[in-house]
């Protein structure tokens, strides 16, 4: 079925890296935007990077910029997030997320339709 | 602090009506974004529940309906039932610089 499913989730030690992987699959991945969701345990969604359906244009919330690169292959039909110099306060649950790239729902912003399992990243020494 | 504010925790016995609410500024619902609902079951991936203010998903039982008035929107539902207890969240879209996807810190309904 239409489907996202994250990994790459870990324990790893404040500074260091990790990279988390979405891949998408049963739709034209190319004619959707993607987005980077965390939720900290027991707290609210947090929108993380955005980019949209060609990969030319590129958002990113500002306590993830310069730390943070998101991008997609859609011949693979996969998103990805590389986290550099992860700090304790990046421990959250990931969550990939679609929004239509055209006018599917005649809203804007369009809304996040798809959402992921979810890959769960913990920063701690 | 979320830049959409929402109450924290709301009840209701079931069958009766909660109503959960959700308040935005200038920038963001009053500037006319559109306000979309997400139900995130324990333990579960957010899903979309409402799109555009007042539109359900198929799939989406009609006693769940939002609407949107000034800088500030609202989900209701009506007919409470157990598998209603979950967390719900409203998004939208923040015109600021520091904006852009934002979400309410969620209201956790109990069903009593």
């Amino acid at each position: 079925q239409v489907r996202l499913v994250e990994s790459g989730g870990g324990l790893v030690k404040p500074g260091g890296s990790l990279r988390l992987s979405c891949a998408a699959s049963r739709f034209t991945f190319s004619d959707y935007y993607m987005t980077w969701i965390r939720q900290a345990p027991g707290k609210g969604l947090q929108w993380v990077a955005h980019i949209d359906d060609s990969g030319e244009y590129i958002y990113y919330a500002d306590s993830v910029k310069g730390r943070f690169t998101i991008s997609r292959d859609n011949a693979k039909t996969s998103l990805s997030l590389l986290m550099e110099s992860l700090r304790a306060d990046d421990t959250a649950m990931y969550y990939c997320a679609r929004s239509p790239a055209g006018p599917e729902y005649y809203a804007t912003p369009e809304p996040f339709d798809l959402w992921g399992q979810g890959t769960l990243v913990t920063v701690s020494s | 602090q979320s830049v959409l504010t929402q109450p924290p925790s709301v009840s209701g016995a079931p069958g009766q009506r909660v109503t959960i609410s959700c308040t935005g500024s200038s920038s963001n619902i009053g500037a006319g974004f559109d306000v979309h609902w997400y139900q995130q079951l324990p333990g579960t991936a957010p899903k979309l529940l409402i799109y555009g203010n007042t539109n359900r998903p198929s799939g989406v039982p009609d006693r769940f309906s939002g609407s949107k008035s000034g800088t500030s929107a609202s989900l209701a539902i009506t007919g409470l039932q157990a598998e209603d207890e979950a967390d719900y969240y409203c998004q939208s879209f923040d015109s600021s610089l520091s904006g852009r996807w934002v979400f309410g810190g969620g209201t956790k309904l109990t069903v009593l």
